[in-house]
């Protein structure tokens, strides 16, 4: 049964930075794109950043394009996401969540679904 | 304001069934395939459904996917208490990101 667990989370300055892993077992880590979504003191999910399997490409939202960066490490089966210059509106838990479709997929339809979701890393961004 | 369009509650009756609607537009819902996410109280979010209609292994078919156009539908029938939470939609997007709704927060009464 996959597993993926989340760690890095704690509380950090406006403007600093953060690095969050997400530590895969259990399955082909280095098949699969990856996902980061984060959910906001009692509101909703927000999708953050996607990777293909290969680390060939990325994606981002568009409130953190340019300040995060998400990559990968296959031969720790780990996934990162780098937080830059940090602001009181990132406060959220983290999720990283497995991409969808088959081994090495690059159909975004199928990567786009995600499961499973890990349990989760609070980062509180205040002074 | 989400990309995706969902009421932000619902509500029903133990056995009941419980739609929950999600409208998008022709970049997302109207190209791309829906997933559908429960996160009860205090835990991580599941899939649910995925590929429109298609269920995961484990889950009940209780649940059930639909879509027409640019908006589809998550139901549930035959409501338990244990199926209170919130519920997201969710797809690809041709800004090349996954796009949620809103949520729905579902009380079974």
């Amino acid at each position: 049964q996959v597993h993926l667990v989340e760690s890095g989370g704690g509380v950090v300055q406006p403007g600093r930075s953060l690095r969050l892993s997400c530590a895969a077992s259990r399955f082909s880590f280095s098949s699969y794109g990856m996902h980061w979504v984060r959910q906001a003191p009692g509101k909703g999910l927000e999708w953050v950043a996607v990777i293909l399997y290969d680390g060939s490409n990325e994606h981002y939202a568009d409130s953190v394009r340019g300040r995060f960066t998400i990559s990968r490490d296959n031969s720790k089966s780990t996934l990162y996401l780098q937080m830059n210059s940090l602001r009181a509106e990132d406060t959220a838990v983290y999720y990283c969540a497995k991409g969808g479709g088959i081994l090495g997929s690059r159909n975004w339809n199928d990567v786009a679904v995600l499961d499973p979701w890990g349990q989760g890393t609070l980062v509180t961004v205040s002074s | 304001q989400s990309v995706l369009t969902q009421p932000p509650s619902a509500s029903g009756t133990p056995g009941q069934r419980v739609t929950i609607s999600c409208s998008g537009s022709s970049s997302n819902i109207g190209r791309y395939s829906v997933a559908w996410y429960q996160q009860l109280p205090g835990t991580a979010p599941k899939l649910l459904i995925y590929g429109d209609d298609a269920r995961p292994s484990g889950v009940p078919d209780r649940f059930s996917g639909s879509k027409s156009g640019t908006s589809a539908s998550l139901a549930i029938s035959g409501l338990l208490s244990e199926d209170e939470g919130d519920y997201y939609c969710a797809t690809w997007d041709g800004s090349l990101t996954v796009v949620f709704g809103g949520g729905t927060k579902l009380t079974v009464l």
